[in-house]
């Protein structure tokens, strides 16, 4: 299985700075066929289910602010939200799906300092 | 716009059957573009992948080995809908359930249902 993990576990930033998420797979999420990485970013609220921020390790949702940005390759990413707003309190979860079982980061939370 | 609508019983007993159902709309079980999968999310072990089934020129289904044994999902083409059946379920089996559609990432997800395993 792919083991994603997360670091940091938490983070306060405040607003209008800069948040950054790291997730590093135990292997490649590179599929060479397409040459695209399989590693999407999500955020969860409280009460809700996941929303997809970022696929392909850096193709935004329509509908995903800018400041949402996803970068990296292979098995190093991240994620970074350029100015925090209040409404980016939430969990963020790093997810692979280049294989079964598609797995999930352990999750990183994000809260206003 | 796509949606995925569950539904199910919040309550099951240990040793029963958890059964849950997502209708889709805007969407097709059919598809030969999309998967089907269901997750479970739980303080101890966070998101966790169970299976999928999708239509190809065949259906198929994939299941997380730690459910293997125990897990069943079934689309339903008449009702444009998939389920997920898990026997023998113990308190362990406590969390929120999800079903989403995957189109690339997962893109799509139901609303979730709590299901507390307790007699």
């Amino acid at each position: 299985d792919i083991v994603l993990t997360q670091s940091p576990d938490s983070l306060a930033v405040s607003l209008g700075e800069r948040a950054t998420i790291n997730c590093r797979s135990s292997q490649s999420v590179l599929y060479s066929s397409n040459n695209k990485d399989h590693l999407a970013w999500y955020q969860q609220k409280p009460g809700q289910p996941p929303k997809l921020l970022i696929s392909w390790a850096s193709t935004r949702e329509s509908g995903v602010p800018d400041r949402f940005s996803g970068s990296g390759s292979g098995t190093d990413f991240t994620l970074t939200i350029s100015s925090l707003q209040a409404e980016d309190v939430a969990a963020y979860y790093c997810q692979q799906y280049y294989s079964t079982p598609f797995t999930f980061g352990p999750g990183t939370k994000v809260d206003i300092k | 716009q796509v949606q995925l609508q569950q539904s199910g019983p919040g309550l099951v007993k240990p040793s029963q059957t958890l059964s849950l159902t997502c209708a889709i709309s805007g969407d097709s079980v059919s598809s030969k573009i999309g998967a089907w999968h269901w997750i479970r999310q739980s303080p101890s072990r966070g998101l966790e992948w169970l299976g999928r089934t999708y239509y190809r020129s065949k259906w198929t289904n994939d299941y997380a080995v730690s459910v293997k044994s125990r897990i069943t999902i079934n689309p339903d083409t008449s009702k444009n809908q998939f389920s997920l059946q898990l026997n023998s379920v113990t308190p362990e089996d406590t969390a929120v359930y999800y079903c989403a559609r995957q189109a690339g990432s997962f893109d799509i997800w139901g609303q979730g249902t709590v299901v507390t395993v307790s007699s």
